[in-house]
C-alpha cells in the first residue's frame, strides 16, 4: 500500500541553523500538509498547499517557515532560523481529490532537536 | 485555542471489553469528524470519520457517534483487543473548497489489558 515518507527521521541541529525537511507524499495525491506535535502536547496544523501554491497557514507558520515542491515528488519545509521552541515532531500528510476530504494519510514524521 | 479536547489523557481496558474514547468540540463551523489512531515513532493513521450530518458511523469494531447538539463525538471499540493499545486523536475540520485543515485533540492513551 503507498505510503507517505519522510527524511530523515531524526534532526539535530544549533539554535540559528537552517534546516529542511524532505516529503514525499503518494503519488497520486494532490494536497499536502505539514503539522507538528511539540512533545506532550497536540498535534497543530502549519500549512497546507495545493496547485503549487499555499492554501493556508497557521500563525505557528511564520516568515522563517518555507514550503516547497521542487520537482513532481518531494514536498519539503524549510525552516531558516530554528529557535529552540522550534523542537517537535513534524508530519507530513497528504490527501487524494477524490478520497472523502479528510482522509489525510500521515508520514512517521521527523523530530526535530534544536539545541 | 482548545477548540477539541479530549479529556481523558488515558484509559485501561480489559481485553474484549468495550472502549469508549470520548472528544468534545466548541466550533460549530465543524462539519467534518474523524478519529485518528497513532503507535509510538509512527504518523497518526486514519481509522473512522462522521460527517456533520449524520450521528452515527460503524466500521467493523469501530463506531464513531456525533451529539452535534452538545457537540461531543465517541469512539467505540468493540470488542477490544491488545492490537489497539495506542494514542487515539479526535480532530475535526470545516468545508474549505478541499483545503481543509484538521483540528486536532490532545489525544487519549488507550491501553487494552489482555
Amino acid at each position: 500500500e503507498p505510503e507517505v515518507t519522510q527524511t530523515p527521521s531524526h534532526q539535530v541541529t544549533q539554535m540559528g541553523q537552517e534546516v529542511i525537511l524532505h516529503c514525499v507524499p503518494i503519488s497520486n495525491h494532490l494536497y499536502f500538509y505539514w503539522y507538528r506535535q511539540i512533545l506532550g502536547q497536540k498535534v497543530e496544523f502549519l500549512v497546507s498547499f495545493y496547485n503549487n501554491e499555499i492554501s493556508e497557514k497557521s500563525e505557528i507558520f511564520d516568515d522563517q517557515f518555507s514550503v516547497e515542491r521542487p520537482d513532481g515528488s518531494n514536498f519539503t519545509l524549510k525552516i531558516r532560523s530554528t529557535k529552540l521552541e522550534d523542537s517537535a515532531m513534524y508530519f507530513c500528510a497528504s490527501r487524494n481529490r477524490d478520497r472523502r476530504r479528510e482522509t489525510q494519510y500521515f508520514g512517521p514524521g521527523t523530530r526535530l532537536l534544536v539545541l | 485555542d482548545q477548540q477539541v479536547k479530549q479529556n481523558s489523557p488515558s484509559l485501561s481496558v480489559q481485553e474484549g471489553r468495550i472502549s469508549i474514547l470520548n472528544c468534545d468540540y466548541t466550533n460549530s463551523m465543524f462539519d467534518y469528524f474523524l478519529w485518528y489512531k497513532k503507535y509510538p515513532a509512527e504518523g497518526p493513521t486514519f481509522l473512522i470519520s462522521i460527517s456533520s450530518i449524520k450521528d452515527k458511523n460503524e466500521d467493523g469494531r469501530f463506531t464513531v457517534f456525533l451529539n452535534k447538539s452538545a457537540k461531543h463525538l465517541s469512539l467505540h471499540i468493540v470488542p477490544s483487543q491488545p492490537g489497539d493499545s495506542a494514542v487515539y486523536f479526535c480532530a475535526a475540520s470545516v468545508s474549505n473548497f478541499g483545503n481543509e485543515k484538521l483540528t486536532f485533540g490532545t489525544g487519549t492513551r488507550l491501553t487494552i489489558i489482555p
